[in-house]
Formats: structure tokens, sequence, C-alpha cells
């Protein structure tokens, strides 16, 4: 049962454009996300991350953004940069356990 | 310090033969987790250890798999009886409460294929 999906396997855009990465979750009882960058050969690195109490989280160039009622979170990139192509991943926790989504695929286009 | 490291970076092997993999968190973390990421998905917890006790297990790791962390620091992760459904890329993340614990410093994993 996938808890986190995201939807969109492939996501591109230009250069200086918004990126927006979406995320869906079904366990009400996470309490916290987060979003993971990919690039090939390595481990995910920590991107951003919000708590449940809160509906909005910024980071320079990288907004999160978590709607409870719609159990829906997204990751805004502005402006996107060749540089941030990889895969995204969101992630959801409920205690100790960490579910991760499929990932999206971004290619920022110069 | 600069991360957490994974060895062997890859491991081929045959089926039915016993596979170990060993992590080192970043030294001051005291969390350590391991992760299956199968092509297409994302990563799937296994089990974590807060110091040397391991706390959590996933239903997806079976008696085929077991798991250590003797002192607290390195881990290792040892698949007996290897199964061509076991090829995958195992992924170790460590996190410390200065970061919630919620922040993971994943490591580049080791990609098994069994054969």
């Amino acid at each position: 049962d996938q808890q986190v999906k995201q939807n969109s396997p492939s996501l591109s855009v230009q250069e200086g454009r918004i990126s927006i990465l979406n995320c869906d979750y079904t366990n009400s009882m996470f309490d916290y996300f987060l979003w993971y960058k990919k690039y090939p050969a390595e481990g995910p690195t920590f991107l951003i991350s919000i708590s449940s109490i809160k509906d909005k989280n910024e980071d320079g160039r990288f907004t999160v953004f978590l709607n409870k009622s719609a159990k829906h979170l997204s990751l805004h990139i502005v402006p996107s940069q060749p540089g941030d192509s990889a895969v995204y991943f969101c992630a959801a926790s409920a205690g100790n356990q960490f579910y991760f989504g499929t990932g999206t695929s971004l290619t920022v286009i110069p | 310090d600069t991360g957490v490291s994974q060895n062997p970076r890859h491991k081929i092997t045959k089926r039915g033969q016993n596979v170990t993999f060993r992590c080192d968190p970043i030294s001051e973390h005291n969390r350590l987790y391991w992760y299956r990421q199968t092509l297409g998905q994302g990563p799937e917890f296994l089990t974590y250890f807060q110091n040397e006790a391991q706390l959590e297990k996933s239903r997806l790791l079976s008696d085929r798999f077991s798991a250590e962390r003797p002192k607290g620091s390195f881990s290792t992760l040892e698949i007996q009886r290897t199964e061509q459904g076991d090829s995958a890329m195992y992924l170790c993340a460590s996190s410390s409460l200065a970061g919630g614990y919620n922040e993971q410093f994943f490591g580049p994993g080791t990609r098994l294929t069994v054969l």
C-alpha cells in the first residue's frame, strides 16, 4: 500500500521558470513531511521539510506547501536552474518510520 | 567526517549465497536506518537503530535478513540465502537529535545483484 504518492514520474521546465512538484498522502497520522533530491549514483539528499502544524516553509529558492485537508504537499522551486535537474522524492513520517514516494524526475532546460 | 559511507558499493552474488553490507554513519548520529530501493520506487523502510538497539523492523525484513549495530557506531545488514527478488539498492541513513531525527543523511547505497 503506497501511502505517499507522486503521480508525475517526470517534469520538464525551462530555466528561470517555476518548478512545481506534487505529492499526495493517505495517512492522516503523518506529522512531518520532507523533500529529498537525488542525483544518479548518490544517495538522496535532504532538501526541505515541514511539520504538520504549518502550511508553508521556505528556504531560499525552495518552498514547501502543505494542505492537510487535501492530504497534499508541493515543492516549488523558483527560479529553476539546470543544477536542479534530479529526482525528487517526498517523504512522510508518523513516529519513527518514513514513507517515500516513487519520485519525480525534474529536468531543467537551459 | 564527510558523511555516511557504505561498503561495498556494488555486490554481485549467486542465488543462495549470503551477503553482508556495512554502513558507517556520521559519527555523532545515534540513529541509523536501512532502506531498500528497487527500480522506479522510492526507498522502503527496513529497520532502524537507536544507538545499538534495533527498535523497529518492517514486515519487509524477512527472517533471511538480519541487521546489527553492536557498538552503536557502524551497522551491518546480512542477507542469507539470497533470492533474485533481493536485487535492489540498499541504502543506509543516519540522523541525530539535533536535527529532530527527521533529517536523515543518506549514504550512496550498495547495489545488490543476485544472479
